[in-house]
C-alpha cells in the first residue's frame, strides 16, 4: 500500500507570492491534517478535513486555508508569503478521525526568501 | 488544556536500553503515540497506547503510560545507530488532531 504522498519536496518562494501544497492520503483513509514544523515552534495543528469538511483548524491566520476533493486528496495555500512561513509542512491521513492514528507523508519544505 | 512535555536530548551506547519520558496535562487523552523523525523525512508512527492500558509492547519497544501522574515513556531495547532520531511523543483528545511534545534528540554512540 503507497504511503502519503506530498508534492513537491521543495519549494522555494518570495515574499508576498501564494504557494499550494499537494497531499495523497492512504488509499481508503478519509481524514487528512495538516501541520507546521519549524525549529522554534515544533510541531503545529493547521487543520484537519474529512468528507471535504473541515472540522479543526489551529491557531493560524486566515492566510492559511485548505481543502478536501471527494477522492479525499488535499491541498493547502498559503497567500502573501511571509519570511516566517519557511517551514517543513507535514500532511497526515487516518481511516476516519484526525488523531487518531495519523500517518505521515515525508512533507513538502517551503523557504521564503 | 494541551501542553506535552519531554526531555530535549538523551544519549545512549550501543546495545544499552534508551528510556525517552513525555508528559501531558490533558486528562481527556485518548490515545498516546510515539513517532520517530529522521533527518529529511517526515514522522513515522512507531507505537501506541490506549489511554485506558498501562503498558504495550512491540517487538523491542515498550510503552509504559501511567495515567495518574500524566506520565508516558518510550523504552527502545538493545539501542542500535539505526535508532538515532528524534522521537515525539503525542496526544490526541477528540478534536481531530495530535498536540506534540518538542521532541528528544536520541544519539546513539558507539
Amino acid at each position: 500500500k503507497a504511503g502519503v504522498t506530498q508534492t513537491p519536496r521543495y519549494l522555494i518562494k518570495t515574499r508576498g507570492q501564494q504557494v499550494t501544497l499537494s497531499c495523497s492520503p492512504i488509499s481508503g483513509h478519509r481524514s487528512v491534517s495538516w501541520y507546521q514544523q519549524t525549529p522554534g515552534q515544533g510541531l503545529q495543528f493547521l487543520f484537519e478535513y474529512f468528507s471535504e469538511t473541515q472540522r479543526n483548524k489551529g491557531n493560524f491566520p486566515g492566510r492559511f486555508s485548505g481543502r478536501q476533493f471527494s477522492n479525499s486528496r488535499s491541498e493547502m495555500n498559503v497567500s502573501t508569503l511571509e519570511l516566517g512561513d519557511s517551514a517543513l509542512y507535514l500532511c497526515a491521513s487516518s481511516l476516519e478521525k484526525g488523531g487518531e492514528k495519523l500517518f505521515f507523508g515525508s512533507g513538502t519544505q517551503l523557504s521564503v526568501l | 488544556g494541551e501542553d506535552v512535555e519531554q526531555s530535549l536530548f538523551l544519549s545512549v551506547r550501543e546495545g544499552d536500553s534508551s528510556v525517552i519520558n513525555c508528559t501531558y496535562t490533558d486528562s481527556s487523552s485518548t490515545y498516546l503515540y510515539w513517532y520517530k523523525q529522521e533527518p529529511g523525512a517526515g514522522l513515522q508512527l512507531l507505537t501506541y497506547i490506549f489511554s485506558n492500558m498501562d503498558m504495550k509492547q512491540d517487538q523491542r519497544l515498550t510503552v509504559l503510560l501511567n495515567k495518574k501522574d500524566k506520565h508516558l515513556s518510550l523504552r527502545i531495547a538493545d539501542t542500535q545507530t539505526g535508532d538515532s532520531a528524534i522521537y515525539f511523543c503525542a496526544e490526541s483528545t477528540n478534536d481531530y488532531k495530535l498536540s506534540f511534545g518538542a521532541g528528544t534528540t536520541v544519539t546513539v554512540r558507539a
